[in-house]
């Protein structure tokens, strides 16, 4: 079983070029999210769908943008990337939006020069 | 103050030793505790899951939620070189979203750094 399928990886970018993370799940959840993950900090939320049709905010979503594209998959974006987006990215996904049971990938490594 | 505290360690202990991790909370308002393992370069996975205050056992793993300390423990017995890993702690409370949606918000604590060596 796949589950929470990220790409790219790992990433490069120079400072003010954009990029697209792409995030797949094929377990068939309602809800997914985009957390970032740095050292001292724990896990934050950039931004959530808690439907097919639905974003949010989260904590922390200045610079970022979303798109749920279906229910499978849900896009995070920089357009202008910035140093401080230096991060590891983790996309999750849940059956049952109340409860917080999540199913993380495992990650995009995004270093911004 | 946060409204998660979790003691990053590092943690260090021999194979076979019990080991008790424990986080913090300051609001009342959370129904959801989790614990989240995370080796090396990889994605959180569900460990334990309990709603409300009391135990919960998994194998060699044990939950403890006590709502009116608002703390939260997990408890390894007969500990593994393999339970070497980083343990969150997580805390979810029901929440709408502008656009009304619900939605598990979960706050995470920092996470503790287990090395269980041979």
């Amino acid at each position: 079983n796949a589950g929470v399928t990220q790409t790219p990886k790992f990433q490069v970018l120079k400072t003010g070029q954009s990029m697209t993370l792409q995030c797949a799940q094929d377990m068939n959840h309602n809800s997914m999210y985009w957390y970032r993950q740095d050292p001292g900090m724990g896990l934050r939320l950039i931004y959530y769908s808690a439907s097919e049709g639905t974003t949010d905010k989260g904590e922390v979503p200045n610079g970022y943008n979303v798109s749920r594209l279906n229910k499978r998959e849900f896009s995070l974006r920089l357009e202008s990337a910035a140093p401080s987006q230096t991060s590891v990215y983790f996309c999750a996904s849940s059956r049952y939006g109340d409860t917080g049971e999540l199913f993380f990938g495992e990650g995009s490594r995004l270093t911004v020069l | 103050q946060k409204e998660v505290e979790q003691d990053p360690g590092p943690l260090s202990v021999p194979e076979g030793a019990i080991v008790s991790l424990n986080c913090t909370y300051s609001n009342s308002a959370f129904q959801y505790f989790m614990w989240y393992r995370q080796y090396s370069r990889k994605g959180p996975e569900l460990l334990m899951y309990t709603y409300s205050s009391g135990n919960k056992e998994d194998g060699r793993f044990t939950a403890q939620v006590d709502k009116s300390s608002k703390y939260i423990s997990l408890f390894i017995r007969d500990s593994q070189p393999s339970d070497s890993a980083t343990y969150l702690c997580a805390m979810s409370s029901p929440a709408r979203g502008a656009g009304g949606t619900s939605y598990g918000k979960l706050t995470f604590g920092q996470g503790t750094i287990l090395t269980v060596h041979p």
